[in-house]
C-alpha cells in the first residue's frame, strides 16, 4: 500500500460551480479525516469518519460542504456552489482508531476557484 | 479549546547550525503530539510522534520532547542541511480524536 492517496491534485473552477474531492485511505485504516489548509496556516479539522459513521463535523463544514464514506473505505467531499473563499488545499488523513495513533495525511487536493 | 502556537513563524539558519522549534499548547490533556514537514504544496509527512507519557522522541538527526504539565515541546534538528528546508508543524490529539495544529514554523538552511 502506498499510504493515503488523493484525486485531483489540482482543481481550478469557476464559482458558483460544484467540486468534488476523493480521498483513498491507507488499506487498514478505519479512521478517516478531511482538513483545509489555506497559504501560511496550519490545516484546520473539517470532519472525520470512523468506517461509514460521520462523528465529527466542523462548524467550517458550511451547508455547501458534504463528506461520505459510503462502505467505510474511500471518501468523498463535495463543494457545492464554490466561492472565491473556499480556495485552498483540501487535505485527506487516515488511521486506525486506537486512540493516540499516528494519522497518516495525503498530498492533498489544491482547490482554486476563480 | 485546544489551542496551538508555534515560535518562531520563520527561522533562516546556515548548513551545519543544530536549531530548536517551538510549540505550545494550551490545553494538557492531550493523548499524543506529532509533528509534521511540509514542502512547498505538498501534503504533510510524520516526522515523529509522542505519547503523553512518554517525554521525548528519537530519529535520525531529530528529536522531539514534551512537557504534557507545561503544554510546550521542543524539536530539535542537529546539523541542519539545506534538504531540512520545510515548514514544520506541530499538532496536539486531544479526547476528540482529531489534531490541532499550529501556523507552522518556516525553516530554511542556507548552504
Amino acid at each position: 500500500d502506498t499510504g493515503v492517496s488523493q484525486d485531483p491534485r489540482h482543481k481550478i473552477t469557476k464559482r458558483g460551480q460544484n467540486v468534488t474531492f476523493r480521498c483513498d485511505p491507507i488499506s487498514e485504516h478505519n479512521r478517516l479525516y478531511w482538513y483545509r489548509q489555506t497559504l501560511g496556516q496550519g490545516p484546520e479539522f473539517l470532519t472525520y469518519f470512523q468506517n461509514e459513521a460521520q462523528l465529527e463535523k466542523s462548524r467550517l463544514l458550511s451547508d455547501r460542504f458534504s463528506a461520505e464514506r459510503p462502505k467505510g473505505s474511500f471518501s468523498t467531499l463535495e463543494i457545492q456552489r464554490t466561492e472565491q473563499g473556499d480556495s485552498a488545499m483540501y487535505l485527506c488523513a487516515s488511521s486506525l482508531s486506537v486512540a493516540g495513533n499516528t494519522i497518516y495525511f495525503g498530498e492533498g487536493s489544491w482547490l482554486t476557484v476563480v | 479549546k485546544q489551542e496551538v502556537t508555534q515560535i518562531p513563524a520563520a527561522l533562516s539558519v546556515p548548513e551545519g547550525e543544530n536549531l530548536v522549534l517551538n510549540c505550545s499548547f494550551t490545553d494538557s490533556a492531550i493523548y499524543n503530539l506529532q509533528w509534521f514537514r511540509q514542502d512547498p504544496g505538498k501534503g504533510l509527512t510524520s516526522l515523529l510522534l509522542i505519547q503523553s507519557s512518554q517525554r521525548e522522541q528519537t530519529s535520525g538527526r531529530l528529536n522531539a520532547s514534551l512537557d504534557k504539565s507545561s503544554g510546550r515541546s521542543t524539536l530539535y534538528i542537529a546539523a541542519s542541511q539545506p534538504g531540512d528546508s520545510a515548514t514544520y508543524l506541530c499538532a496536539v490529539m486531544g479526547g476528540a480524536q482529531k489534531l490541532v495544529f499550529g501556523q507552522g514554523t518556516r525553516l530554511t538552511i542556507n548552504p
